[in-house]
């Protein structure tokens, strides 16, 4: 099983469509979570941080269940500028032994 | 400010020949990660820099892989004896610090593309 898995997509919606991605990871000592956004042969950036209150930027809400080990993104009113491949990561580990682990990802295609 | 650096680019190499990819990250940013990525492929976390130091590299793929960090700063990842398996964009990341309890975004290099032939 994969450390971090997510929604296998690609997700093909219209514009102003509310689109979910969802992401699970398996190792219970994650400590820390986020989205980030790559877009075709650019390099990854960060979306948002991932808060166990869950948190809200513009358009986008991530959640975290600590206790199912699981991670959203909610995208509203979806823009064409949101196409792009959306990424789950989660830190695992501490000073003895440190990682990331990026999920293989989501595609998003929104359309006119 | 200047952004995560690397070089080069690109770089296009025989079998069986070593390639050293260098990553300058931004100023003041102590913790330093080298992924690398496979045509539509995720990132695959090779190895974490904290200061000079890697605490561990389980991450590597293999002993022909070699990663160095020198004056907190530049890093290089050496490989040794390419293989066309080797063929990947190699990715550079940099943040303020790595494991400290706290979230810490890591900004990405442009990357560099290996090709072996």
């Amino acid at each position: 099983r994969k450390e971090v898995e997510q929604d296998p997509g690609p997700f093909n919606v219209p514009e102003g469509a509310t689109v979910a991605f969802n992401c699970t990871y398996s190792n219970s000592a994650s400590q820390s979570f986020f989205w980030y956004r790559q877009d075709c042969r650019k390099e990854p950036k960060l979306l948002m941080s991932v808060y166990s209150s869950g948190n809200e930027d513009g358009r986008f809400t991530a959640q975290l269940n600590r206790a199912s080990q699981y991670i959203s993104l909610l995208i509203r009113d979806s823009k064409l500028s949101d196409s792009a491949t959306y990424l789950c990561v989660v830190n695992i580990g501490d000073t003895g032994g440190f990682k990331t682990i990026f999920g293989a990802g989501t595609r998003l295609f929104v359309k006119a | 400010g200047a952004g995560v650096s690397q070089s080069p680019s690109n770089k296009v190499t025989e079998k069986g020949k070593d390639v050293e990819l260098r990553c300058d990250p931004i100023s003041g940013h102590t913790a330093l990660y080298w992924y690398r990525q496979s045509l539509g492929q995720g990132l695959e976390f090779l190895i974490y820099f904290q200061g000079n130091s890697a605490p561990d590299k389980s991450g590597l793929p293999s002993d022909r892989f070699s990663a160095e960090r020198t004056g907190g700063s530049v890093s290089t990842l050496t490989i040794q004896r390419t293989q066309q398996e080797d063929s990947a964009v190699y990715l550079c990341a940099s943040s303020l610090d790595g494991y400290s309890g706290d979230i810490y975004e890591q900004y990405f290099g442009p990357g560099t593309r290996l090709t072996v032939t």
